[in-house]
């Protein structure tokens, strides 16, 4: 019950495109859903995060959908940039008394061409 | 305001030997957790410590222990190295609003 479930594993997008990646899991207690970015031989950094209580946030280019009934999620990035070239992970967690503890997606890892 | 901070960066270790990670936390966090990333997959969460106790552990053995201070700067310690514990080791590190952030991490490599 404490999977969380990404696609795709990789995706390929021109330059002014929407990248679309999305993410299922199955704990219906999570209450946090966060994004991270990762670029080769660095840590994940926080790119955007919804909680269940509503269905989409925008931040900038990145928003997030969430779909509670489906059990699932989505990144969208608009006008998607050669820099945002990286690895996207999903995560969700139940934030209590004890901590965050955050679950991971597989990853997918996007690519941004000219 | 420095972010999470993490020492080594690099360090290369042979199998049996033991390993000590270091993490700072950034600025106003009071809770660290220490997640490990092989190639190519997810962090996976080893455990968290906040107020200097474990308050939550992973599926990873004894082997992996770890230790907070009372400035909030967290070790992580892995005794009896395997091969498969080469991997990148990041650090956590948050506060109230539940929102986790990241070092660079250490990358650990067994021979």
């Amino acid at each position: 019950q404490q999977q969380v479930k990404q696609s795709p594993q990789s995706l390929i997008v021109q330059k002014g495109g929407i990248s679309i990646i999305n993410c299922a899991y199955e704990n219906t207690a999570f209450d946090y859903f966060p994004w991270y970015q990762q670029f080769p031989g660095k840590g994940p950094a926080l790119l955007i995060a919804i909680r269940p209580d509503v269905s989409e946030k925008k931040e900038g280019r990145f928003t997030i959908s969430f779909n509670k009934s489906a059990k699932q999620f989505s990144l969208h990035i608009m006008d998607s940039q050669p820099g945002d070239s990286a690895t996207y992970f999903c995560a969700a967690s139940l934030i209590t008394g004890g901590g965050n503890k955050l679950t991971f997606g597989t990853g997918t890892q996007l690519k941004v061409e000219l | 305001d420095a972010g999470v901070t993490q020492s080594p960066t690099h360090l290369i270790k042979t199998r049996g030997q033991q390993v000590t990670l270091r993490c700072s936390p950034k600025s106003g966090h009071d809770t660290v957790s220490w997640y490990q990333q092989a190639l190519g997959q997810g962090p996976q969460f080893i455990f968290q410590y906040y107020e200097e106790e474990e308050r939550q552990r992973g599926n990873f053995p004894d082997r992996f222990s770890g230790h907070q201070f009372p400035n909030y700067s967290s070790e992580l310690n892995v005794n009896a190295l395997l091969l498969g514990d080469s991997a990148l080791y990041l650090c956590a590190t948050g506060g109230l609003t539940g929102e986790l952030f990241f070092g660079e991490g250490s990358r650990l490599t067994v021979l």
